[in-house]
């Protein structure tokens, strides 16, 4: 089984400063997809970032990038130049490729301080 | 695109009585919806996978006669709470399947309170 683990359960920067949230996971298998949700105060789980294990290459979308270390099975979210409303609960979560299930992990607390 | 609705936003309903939870694809079909749980500042914990057309598959520990999934159509998964208890109160999320690339989108989420 899958476990996705973020040992950071809360974590608070200034305005402007740049952030990364961890993430760990554990997983036999060498196919599967790997994404950072964002859950704010309305709770609508929105996609921030996806990467593909296939991949080499750090997934980036604007002001989010990842660092996926496969050997390591490490997934971190760097957030650059972060925004009030960059607030909000980061989750880590794993998928196998074709399973499409996600297993989640504990969350994030993100607070931007203006 | 991808908008995934959720009907209702809250519910209260009395001990024992069953509720009605609809999610809907608005603008994609999906074969493939899922339903989980999220208790106060905690995680998403996978409740069972809905197929259109055929029984749902759920996740161990999660009691298929008290959650009665209906995938009936490609826009439509329903998830029935049967003789709720105080202890089913949760917040419960929907998310449609939306194919290559295979990815999730969540519904707003359904606030249950059981009196």
């Amino acid at each position: 089984a899958q476990t996705v683990t973020q040992s950071q359960p809360e974590m608070s920067v200034q305005e402007a400063e740049t952030v990364t949230l961890s993430c760990t996971y554990d997983t036999s298998e060498s196919n599967y997809y790997l994404f950072w949700y964002k859950q704010p105060p309305s709770r609508q789980m929105i996609l921030v970032i996806r990467q593909e294990a296939y991949k080499q290459q750090n997934a980036t979308e604007n002001r989010f990038s990842v660092n996926f270390q496969k050997a390591a099975k490490s997934f971190s979210l760097k957030i650059s130049d972060s925004q009030l409303g960059d607030t909000a609960m980061y989750f880590c979560a794993f998928g196998l490729q074709g399973a499409q299930k996600l297993v989640f992990g504990q969350g994030t607390r993100l607070t931007i301080n203006p | 695109g991808a908008v995934v609705s959720q009907h209702p936003s809250r519910v209260i309903c009395k001990s024992g009585t069953s509720v009605k939870i609809e999610c809907r694809s608005l603008d994609f079909q999906a074969t493939t919806m899922f339903w989980y749980r999220q208790f106060p500042k905690q995680s998403l914990m996978l409740m069972a996978t809905s197929n259109e057309g055929s029984k749902a598959t759920y996740e161990q520990g999660v009691e298929k006669d008290k959650f009665l999934i209906n995938h009936a159509s490609l826009t439509l998964s329903t998830l029935t709470v049967t003789s709720a208890h105080p202890e089913d109160s949760s917040f419960y999320i929907c998310s449609a399947l939306r194919g290559l690339p295979y990815e999730q989108y969540f519904g707003p989420g359904t606030r249950l309170t059981v009196t």
